[in-house]
This record gives structure tokens, C-alpha cells and sequence, in this order.
């Protein structure tokens, strides 16, 4: 089983529109959870942590469900430049013996906003 | 948060060579890694890089092929040996501290392509 899974995607919405995208994490001993957006022929970013509170950034919501081991990201209002692909990120402690810990990345799901 | 710079920004190289990546952060940081991403593919962890250790390598990676460098706290390498046309890649470091909330920062990335 995969560590981090996300919807395959890729969605294409028109401008104004709601979109959600949904994450599985395997590891249950998982940290910390963010959303990466990566623009095409660029770096990961960091859009916006998660937590189990649920967090709101302007047109974007974040949700984590530790008991399903589920995380969702909400974009209303889509607009052009939401164009990317949305990376579903989990911190893990590395094993015994080693410091620290690591980030793994979901494959993404890429959505394409239209006019 | 932290400015990561990496070199070269991207490479043709020839197979059977080796190429060495150099990545530069704007502060001493705890944790340093480099993932690869490959063509329409996610990122995927190669190895976290340990200040006066050997690096710790993911599944998959060896130090033979994929020898690692951390002298200080801001500075890595990575190299690329033997290179072979799969090992065209985007080759990214990240750093993270804690001063940073877990919040991993990545360059801008090496973009790599093997003939």
C-alpha cells in the first residue's frame, strides 16, 4: 500500500467553481500534514499546513481526519492561477536509529481552471 | 523560512559521467534532503543528508550511485555517478529546522538530462 495516495485527477473546473481533493496516509504514527503546489517546471511550495482543527487560509480549507487517516484540501472560487498540481504531504519520524524526520509526497492531482 | 539555492539549475551530460549537485541554504538548518522527481512523476525521497555522518538512504538508493555530502549545516551534495539516460530527473533539495515548524523549503531544483 502506498504511503500518501490522492485522487488521480487531473480536474478541470471553470473559474468560480468548488473543487476538493482528497489524500490517504498509511503511516498512522504521521506528524504533521501540509498541501505543496507545484506550477509546472517549478518547485513544490507550501500552500498551507493541516490541522486536525481544520484550517481556513482565504479561499482555501484545509481538513484532517486522524482516526481515517484522511486529509482534504477545499478551493472555492477557482481561479486562473490555481492552475497546478496540489501535493498531499505527510511528515514521518524516520526508523530507529535515524534523526529526524521526512516528508513523502502523494503523486498530486492536478487541476486546470478555465475561463 | 529559508532561501535554498542549488546548482547547476540544469545539465546535459553525457551518459557514463558523473555530476555533482551543490546546494547552498541562507541559515544552518537541522534537516537536509534530496529528492528526485521524474518526468510527470512525484517526488520521491533519495536520501537525508547527515552533518558529519554518512547520508541515510531511501529503498531503492545506494551511496554508490548516489554519494552524498554534508560538511555544515547549510551546505550539501549530491552526485549523480554513471549516469545512464533513466537518471534524467529534476534533483531537489529541501531543508527543514525546526524554527520552521516542521515546514520543509525547497530549491529551485537541478534539471538533469542524460544523452
Amino acid at each position: 500500500r502506498k504511503e500518501v495516495e490522492q485522487d488521480p485527477g487531473p480536474f478541470n473546473v471553470p473559474e468560480g467553481a468548488t473543487v476538493a481533493f482528497n489524500c490517504t496516509y498509511s503511516n498512522s504514527a504521521s506528524q504533521s500534514f501540509f498541501w505543496y503546489r507545484q506550477d509546472c517546471r517549478k518547485e513544490p511550495k507550501l500552500l498551507m499546513s493541516v490541522y486536525s482543527s481544520g484550517n481556513e487560509d482565504g479561499r482555501f480549507t484545509a481538513q484532517l481526519n486522524r482516526a481515517s487517516q484522511y486529509i482534504s484540501l477545499l478551493i472555492r472560487d477557482s481561479k486562473l492561477s490555481d492552475s497546478a498540481t496540489y501535493l498531499c504531504v505527510v511528515n514521518i519520524s524516520l526508523p530507529v536509529g535515524q534523526a529526524g524526520t521526512a516528508l513523502i509526497f502523494g503523486k498530486g492531482t492536478t487541476l486546470s481552471v478555465s475561463s | 523560512s529559508a532561501v535554498i539555492s542549488q546548482k547547476p539549475s540544469r545539465d546535459i551530460c553525457q551518459r557514463g559521467t558523473s555530476l555533482t549537485i551543490q546546494c547552498q541554504v541562507d541559515s544552518q538548518v537541522t534537516m537536509m534532503f534530496w529528492y528526485r522527481q521524474q518526468p510527470g512523476q512525484s517526488l520521491t525521497l533519495i536520501a537525508t543528508a547527515n552533518q558529519g555522518s554518512e547520508a541515510t538512504y531511501e529503498s531503492g538508493f545506494v551511496i554508490d550511485k548516489f554519494p552524498i555530502s554534508r560538511p555544515n549545516l547549510t551546505f550539501s551534495t549530491l552526485t549523480v555517478s554513471n549516469m545512464s539516460p533513466e537518471d534524467s530527473s529534476i534533483y531537489l533539495c529541501s531543508a527543514t529546522d525546526r524554527s520552521f515548524g516542521n515546514t520543509i523549503y525547497f530549491g529551485e531544483g537541478s534539471w538533469l538530462t542524460v544523452v
